[in-house]
């Protein structure tokens, strides 16, 4: 157990939907990040926050959003879905030691399809 | 820019065999490097790491992996493979990015497949 909650752990929906993500990140960890992992792109960093601010974006597309909230949960908000959304999301988080290397702790990931 | 190429997307080991999981990169600063491993339907847990300390990294399920800057290659070895070794291999290079803060990059994945 790596300590880092997400929910839900699969979501089903329909094309032109949108779906909200949630994180918890280790205790006392400040930093989150969101991957997408699909077969054909394999593990796409998304964005990254640091205690509530966001710190890095990846190939994050428009229709997607996130945010870190004040308790260090956070949330990805994916919207007008389509089919080539369906993926697994995950979540990391990483604590003072992962500042420095990047050393990253990993939900389980929320598993997403849209149909 | 940094990147990470490991190579074959696919190995097959029987089991008791020496397990060898390729990755190089590419970093224009000094990297930390990591072995991350994922079972069927959970999230990537870490295998070890490399953060400038010594260049022969021993990580869980007795995995190692040996830094090589000159050949710029972190490849993952295990002497004897166990079934339960079947799993998704991710190499990953971080360092630091223009903004200032760590950028992590992950390589394809190998999945590595334990014959009996």
């Amino acid at each position: 157990d790596s300590g880092v909650t997400q929910t839900p752990k699969h979501l089903i929906t329909a094309t032109g939907q949108r779906v909200t993500l949630r994180c918890s990140p280790r205790s006392g960890d400040l930093s989150v990040y969101w991957y997408q992992q699909s077969l054909d792109q394999g593990l796409q960093f998304l964005i990254q926050y640091y205690n509530g601010e966001e710190r890095a974006k990846g190939n994050i597309l428009e229709r997607f959003s996130a945010q870190q909230f004040p308790d260090l949960h956070s949330e990805l908000n994916l919207s007008s879905l389509e089919l080539g959304d369906s993926a697994l999301y995950f979540c990391a988080s990483s604590g003072l030691t992962g500042v420095i290397t990047g050393e990253l702790f990993f939900g389980e990931g929320s598993r997403l399809t849209v149909l | 820019a940094q990147s990470v190429t490991q190579l074959g997307s696919h190995v097959s080991v029987s089991e008791g065999a020496l397990v060898l999981l390729r990755c190089n990169y590419s970093s224009s600063v000094p990297p930390y490097l990591f072995w991350y491993v994922q079972y069927p339907n959970q999230g990537l847990q870490l295998l070890l790491k490399y953060t400038s300390a010594a260049t022969l990294v021993k990580g869980i399920n007795g995995f190692e992996a040996e830094f090589k800057k000159s050949e710029t290659s972190f490849h993952l070895t295990k002497p004897s493979a166990h079934m339960s070794d079947a799993a998704e291999y991710f190499c990953a290079v971080s360092g630091m990015n223009s903004g200032g803060y760590q950028k992590v990059t992950f390589g394809i994945g190998t999945k590595l497949q334990v014959i009996p």
